[in-house]
């Protein structure tokens, strides 16, 4: 069955510094990954996704995830964050038949620091 | 263009009431499904619409919870003698078809509390 681990809950970071947010997959077939934002009161926000094309996404806002088959890994990165960064994100995989429903991470709050 | 719209935004109601919640889908999308995310939780599946049939309606907690969907259109969320558990942003979302790795659109959810 598939799955998604967000191996942390909380990052803070500060202005300017590079934000890892990681997340490790369990998927029995080749998987479709995809990163989620959400802002306070807002609705989920799709940054970038993977679907067996090239191995490094290039999402918006500058960030960037690279699918790592031999570590089940889908680490979201950006060089240099902002303090509109400040967030919630979600790993998501999808079933890969029948409803194609997506599995969530439960989470990773980043804080940017001034 | 219109993305995914839901209403009410926000609905308080009282334990042991119903409440209908609404999803207008992206037009032309043939996915609908409803999630939910419960404060300190993460999201989880409730069901998924193909056209106005429910193949999968794993993630329903109770027969309490039901949905319809007109179509290709309109969804809504019932849930019937309503608990405190039930408290939660209720997000729907859309995709264009049944694909592997098809992006789903979200909406801006409704916030449920029950008293």
């Amino acid at each position: 069955a598939q799955s998604v681990t967000q191996l942390d809950s909380h990052v803070s970071v500060s202005e300017g510094t590079p934000v890892l947010l990681r997340c490790n997959y369990s998927s029995s077939y080749s998987p479709s990954l995809f990163w989620y934002v959400q802002h306070p009161n807002k609705g989920l926000q799709l940054l970038l996704k993977y679907t067996s094309a090239a191995t490094l996404v290039k999402g918006i806002n500058g960030f960037e995830a690279e699918f790592k088959k031999s570590e089940t890994s889908f680490h979201l990165t950006k060089p240099s964050a902002h303090m509109s960064d400040a967030a919630e994100y979600f790993c998501v995989v999808t079933l890969t038949s029948g409803t194609y429903k997506y599995i969530f991470g439960t989470g990773t709050r980043l804080k940017v620091l001034a | 263009g219109a993305g995914v719209s839901q209403s009410p935004s926000n609905k308080v109601t009282e334990k042991g009431k119903d409440v209908e919640l609404r999803c207008d889908p992206i037009s032309g999308h043939t996915a609908l499904y409803w999630y939910r995310q419960r404060l300190g939780q993460g999201l989880e599946f409730l069901i998924y619409f193909q056209g106005n049939s429910a193949p999968d309606k794993s993630g329903l907690p109770s027969d309490r919870f039901s949905a319809e969907r007109t179509g290709e259109s309109v969804s809504t969320l019932t849930i019937q003698r309503t608990q405190q558990e039930d408290s939660a942003v209720y997000l729907c979302a859309s995709s264009l078809m049944k694909l592997v790795g098809d992006t789903q659109y979200f909406g801006p959810g409704t916030r449920l509390t029950v008293l």
